[in-house]
């Protein structure tokens, strides 16, 4: 079945990096896209972008631009977000998802990755 | 940015209760999305394209709307239905949820 493994937490220092793994299973990598979405802990969720590991395409929120990178390695059906400039803001869950075809929702989530941000 | 606003933010229902969760858009969108998430888990998409159950979802659940409008019914409140849900629309960039609203069993 499709299976989204996401790497585990993280904890680091603000002003670091922190690069995020989501692993697909159980379909083709490179025909869905995925997606990001951050969620504060007791918050509600927040989209952050997609790739389209297909071609590397990607998309990314107004307020995510120049913060997050995402990356694909077709390879080993694994899609990567890099969270860069780190502040305790970005304490956060993260979740990878993968867009349902021909449609605008996310139907198959990983099952979220903690990135806490604290010197 | 196409604002979505859920209420209540809160409430509790109790088993057998007919229960009815509604998403507001700051402008018309074409469908509304829901995802249900249960404390400390993924959220999972529970209704889609405004109306149709995702796979697994029990029928006494339901979705309906249309323009700024869309609603999420429970037709008799059952004890595995307490999480939080939130609605979702992909009419236009960037993709937007709502704050959520928690459903707790009385």
């Amino acid at each position: 079945q499709v299976q989204l493994q996401q790497s585990g937490a993280e904890l680091a220092k603000p002003g670091t990096s922190v690069k995020l793994s989501c692993k697909a299973s159980g379909y083709t990598f490179t025909s869905y896209y995925i997606y990001w979405v951050k969620q504060r802990p007791g918050q509600g969720l927040e989209w952050i972008g997609y790739i389209y590991p297909g071609n590397g395409g990607t998309y990314y929120s107004e307020k995510f631009k120049g913060k997050a990178t995402f990356t694909a390695d077709t390879s080993s059906s694994t899609a990567y977000m890099l969270l860069g400039s780190l502040t305790p803001e970005d304490s956060a869950y993260y979740f990878c998802a993968r867009l349902r075809a021909g449609t605008n929702v996310m139907d198959a989530w990983g099952q979220g990755a903690s990135v806490t941000v604290s010197s | 940015e196409i604002v979505l606003t859920q209420s209540p933010t809160t409430m509790a229902a109790s088993p057998g209760e007919k229960v009815t969760l509604t998403c507001r858009a700051s402008s018309s969108v074409s469908y509304m999305h829901w995802y249900q998430q249960r404390s400390g888990t993924s959220p999972k998409l529970w209704i889609y394209e405004t109306s149709k159950l995702a796979s697994g979802v029990p029928n006494r659940f339901s979705g309906s709307g249309s323009g700024t409008s869309y609603s999420l019914t429970i037709n008799s409140m059952e004890t595995e239905d307490a999480a939080t849900y939130y609605c979702q629309q992909g009419s236009s960039y960037p993709w937007t949820f709502g704050g959520g609203t928690k459903l707790e069993l009385k």
